[in-house]
């Protein structure tokens, strides 16, 4: 059964970057696409982007240039990067498998919060 | 960008009635729709995907109709357990956008 974990910071001051962690077991990130998507306060939801099975990425264009999503094969794991945080990207960060759009598989969710 | 109108924002509702979840997109999606149920403190569930699909494991009291740019989710006979946002979803063009979410409390 895949499960997917995020781990990283819980706090992030602002201007600073913001790096996260999802760990995946029970399926290869090599196949497939994989995501992050975010919940801000009042539960609006966001998808950020994804890295597909070859390593090809797409990004929401809202985060314009801020954003980064990569991966390390050898441990089954990929990444986010959010540059140059705010206030307004605090939230509950999700990782997630989807094909393509459709996200059948999620971790836990980790809360960051920008602030100093 | 597809924008995703959802509707109700909250539901009250007693053990056994019929539940109805709105979402209306602003662009054709064909049948590119997902819905998903978060209860408190969990991750989100998807329960119905894309062309209607209900998840394995999935009661068939969930179901949702819909097709183009008008999609209607339901739930027969609610149970406590129920309790919850929903969320609907397109997955026809990126960026791939949420519903506002339609918080389901029970009397």
């Amino acid at each position: 059964e895949v499960q997917l974990q995020e781990s990283g910071p819980g706090l992030v001051k602002p201007s600073q970057s913001l790096s996260l962690t999802c760990s995946v077991t029970g399926y290869s990130i090599t196949s497939n696409y994989w995501g992050w998507i975010r919940k801000f306060p009042g539960n609006k939801m966001e998808w950020m982007g994804y890295i597909s099975y070859s390593g090809s990425t797409s990004y929401n264009p809202s985060l314009k240039s801020r954003i980064s999503i990569t991966r390390d094969t050898s441990k089954n794991q990929f990444f986010l990067q959010l540059n140059s945080v705010t206030t307004e990207d605090t939230a509950t960060y999700y990782c997630a498998r989807s094909g393509l759009g459709t996200f059948a598989y999620w971790g836990q969710g980790t809360l960051v919060t920008v602030s100093s | 960008e597809t924008t995703v109108t959802q509707s109700p924002a909250s539901l009250s509702m007693a053990v056994g009635e019929k539940v109805s979840i709105s979402c209306k997109t602003s662009t054709d999606i064909d049948d590119d729709m997902n819905w998903y149920q978060q209860k408190s403190g969990e991750a989100p569930k998807l329960l119905i995907s894309e062309g209607n699909t209900l998840r394995p494991g999935v009661p068939s009291r969930f179901s949702s109709s819909g097709y183009g740019t008008d999609f209607v989710f339901t739930i027969n006979n609610v149970l406590l357990g129920d309790e919850g946002i929903y969320y609907c979803q397109q997955s026809d063009n990126v960026p791939y956008t949420f519903g506002a979410g339609t918080k389901l409390e029970l009397k």
